[in-house]
């Protein structure tokens, strides 16, 4: 089982920073095989990016991911208000399809 | 409009039986796989596994494999998670949501499970 590992646990910050989240993986994924979410308290989560670094539908480009060998990172650039929320990253290379433990991005 | 539509909040007993539903519209239901999220109160995200509609083929989570069941009907465009007998370790929100293995693009909005006696 592939086991993603998220840092920090909870990332404080004031609107307009940036906020970089990190991701990495127990091992190498074929074709980019991963995703970030955002979650909000009381709502299903939300795709932003998949592939690696491809923007979901409707997703703005302040959000952005990455990829360096086992370790991924989402970029906001500049966070807005509504982007406080929990973020997680998730691996669909290999069954079972995991999930990171999340990072909270939390107004400082 | 893509819509996942779940089935609405259940309060069961330990060893009580439970089927869940999650009915997609406003797609070809054939098309994507979808599968099963849990979240316990509080914390993150388990996936459970998924099913191709077209054909059941399922792939459960070792987590999972043998707790639940996943099941399809693809004539009225809805998947199934269903358990024997509940635990109150099953105690969660779990959603459905729609795999173009590219993520989960679209996804219900959640069926609360409470198990206690």
């Amino acid at each position: 089982e592939i086991v993603l590992t998220q840092s920090p646990g909870t990332l404080s910050l004031s609107p307009g920073e940036r906020a970089t989240l990190s991701c990495r993986a127990s091992q190498s994924l074929s074709s980019s095989y991963l995703a970030w979410y955002q979650q909000k308290p009381g709502q299903a989560p939300r795709l932003l990016i998949y592939g690696a670094s491809r923007r979901a539908t409707g997703i703005p480009d302040r959000f952005s991911g990455s990829e360096s060998g086992t370790d991924f990172t989402l970029t906001i650039s500049r966070l807005e208000p509504e982007d406080f929320a929990v973020y997680y990253c998730q691996q669909y290379d290999d069954s079972p399809w995991t999930f990171g433990q999340g990072t909270r991005v939390e107004i400082k | 409009e893509v819509q996942l539509v779940q089935s609405g909040a259940e309060v069961k007993k330990p060893g009580e039986s439970l089927k869940i539903s999650c009915k997609a519209s406003g797609y070809s239901f054939s098309t994507y796989w979808i599968g099963w999220v849990r979240q316990v109160p509080g914390r993150g995200l388990e996936w459970m596994g998924v099913i191709n509609p077209t054909d059941s083929d399922t792939k459960y989570s070792p987590s999972f494999h043998g707790q639940v069941t996943i099941s399809a009907d693809k004539s009225i465009s809805t998947i199934y998670l269903q358990w024997n007998s509940l635990k109150a370790s099953d105690t969660a929100m779990y959603f459905c949501a729609r795999t173009p293995v590219a993520g989960f693009d679209y996804w219900g909005q959640g069926t609360l499970v409470i198990v206690s006696s």
